[in-house]
């Protein structure tokens, strides 16, 4: 079965300084991994998809199939970077999205 | 049309009542989903619908918890016997297939659920 590890809950980091969130997966198959972020008294939403390889807000996420990870970085953090993020993975077909426990990122100003 | 759509958006109980949360999902989106989001906590999974297959009930907390998903659409979450353990905030997603696999699920904006 598929795992999605967030090995952090919390995330504290300055203003303009790099933000990394780890993510890590254990799946056999091909999976597609996103990033879920929940802002503030938000709904939940998508962020980013690995196979559209964009930048959202500034992150950006690469699946490194090797490491079995998709972490996601941004260069210089912003205070409305403030939020809860989720890793997730999609296998194929009929399979449900698996979420991670998920990191709060907290940017000090 | 709208998102997912779940009511109420807040619910307060007393310890042993039984309560229903309901889940509008997209307008022809096979797949849905309950999670649960305790305070301080990621996201838990509870059950997975898809199409006319059999849920995945594997993340039941316990025989409390059910829930249901009449014709293909909307589903109700049932707690019964509700403990202060189940205060929380249930999120319900859901996705459409395309080509053979789900697509990014879409989330409500959940229901918080006090036990006193």
């Amino acid at each position: 079965a598929q795992r999605v590890t967030q090995p952090e809950k919390l995330l504290s980091v300055f203003k303009g300084a790099p933000v990394e969130l780890k993510c890590n997966y254990s799946y056999s198959g091909s999976p597609e991994l996103f990033w879920y972020v929940q802002y503030s008294r938000q709904r939940l939403q998508l962020l980013l998809r690995h196979i559209s390889r964009e930048s959202i807000k500034g992150f950006t996420a690469d699946l490194n199939k090797g490491e079995t990870s998709f972490h996601l970085k941004k260069p210089f953090a912003q205070e409305e970077d403030s939020a809860m993020y989720y890793c997730a993975l999609k296998p194929g077909g009929y399979q449900k999205v698996t979420f991670g426990t998920g990191t709060k990122l907290q940017v000090i100003p | 049309g709208a998102g997912v759509s779940q009511s109420p958006s807040n619910k307060v109980t007393e310890k042993g009542k039984d309560v229903e949360l309901r889940c509008d999902p997209i307008s022809g989106h096979t797949a849905l989903y309950w999670y649960r989001q305790s305070l301080g906590q990621g996201l838990e999974f509870l059950i997975y619908f898809q199409g006319n297959s059999a849920p995945d009930k594997s993340g039941l907390p316990s025989d409390r918890f059910s829930a249901e998903r009449t014709g293909g659409s909307v589903s109700t979450l049932t707690i019964q016997r509700t403990q202060q353990e189940d205060s929380a905030v249930y999120l319900c997603a859901s996705s459409r297939l395309t080509g053979g696999r789900n697509t990014e699920a879409f989330f409500g904006q959940g229901t918080r659920l006090t036990v006193v």
